[in-house]
């Protein structure tokens, strides 16, 4: 398996341009994680699915963000309008069913809003 | 609510010298607990994990956890620090009593082995 896949690995855009940030969990895998990592604040989870359901996305920063997951194989997270404050590394992370089995992370995306 | 603490932000081992990194934790049911390493530039990996059983865990590249639950602890060892072990590890918790639990994680240890 070639791992989680997100996509793009680096994004630079202009603020209140929208911004999409891909990934493509492994196989099989049914949680779904987003995380956003930044100096001052760590590693936060904004968003998690369970069987391409969200359970629970208290970590979402505002309303400018916003997830979807369509199919077992993808989902997207969205930020419309992007702002400078918005600049961290998202990262995309699956796993297995159950909270016994560990999570299984992507390269991240690197997102610049200038 | 379920919550983890690293309570340094840094530490320094020479090579060849034992090495801890702390963590303690916080969670409303049983406590499943993992460790990961992150190199610059790159995702998250997974070191190892306790779930039930023997209270001490072995995990990749030599190093181990020792589960305390008095302590509310799950501090990562590794008996002798290479150099090539520099790296930012990160605690985690999934909550046991909720089948499909989020993953939360620590702030973060950064830790530097000078030859």
């Amino acid at each position: 398996d070639a791992g989680v896949i997100q996509s793009p690995r680096h994004e630079v855009t202009e603020m209140g341009q929208e911004v999409t940030l891909r990934c493509k969990p492994i196989s099989g895998h049914n949680s779904l994680f987003w995380y956003r990592q930044t100096m001052m604040r760590g590693l936060e989870l904004l968003i998690y699915f369970n069987n391409n359901v969200p359970i629970d996305d208290s970590g979402m920063p505002e309303d400018r963000f916003s997830a979807k997951m369509p199919n077992a194989s993808f989902s997207t997270l969205k930020i419309q309008p992007s702002e400078p404050r918005d600049s961290a590394v998202y990262f995309c992370a699956s796993s297995w069913a159950g909270s016994n089995t560990e999570a299984f992370f992507g390269q991240g995306t690197r997102l610049t809003v200038v | 609510a379920q919550s983890v603490a690293q309570p340094e932000d840094q530490v320094n081992v020479a090579e060849g010298n034992p090495l801890t990194v702390k963590c303690t934790y916080s969670v409303s049911g049983n406590p499943y607990l993992f460790w990961y390493v992150q190199y610059p530039n790159r995702g998250l990996q997974f070191l190892l994990k306790y779930i039930t059983g023997d209270n001490l865990v072995k995990g990749s590249y030599g190093f181990e956890a020792e589960f305390n639950k008095s302590q509310t602890s799950f501090h990562l060892k590794k008996p002798s620090a290479l150099v090539s072990d520099s790296a930012l590890y990160f605690c985690a918790v999934r909550d046991g009593g909720n089948s499909a639990s989020k993953i939360i994680f620590g702030s973060g240890t950064r830790l530097s082995i000078r030859p």
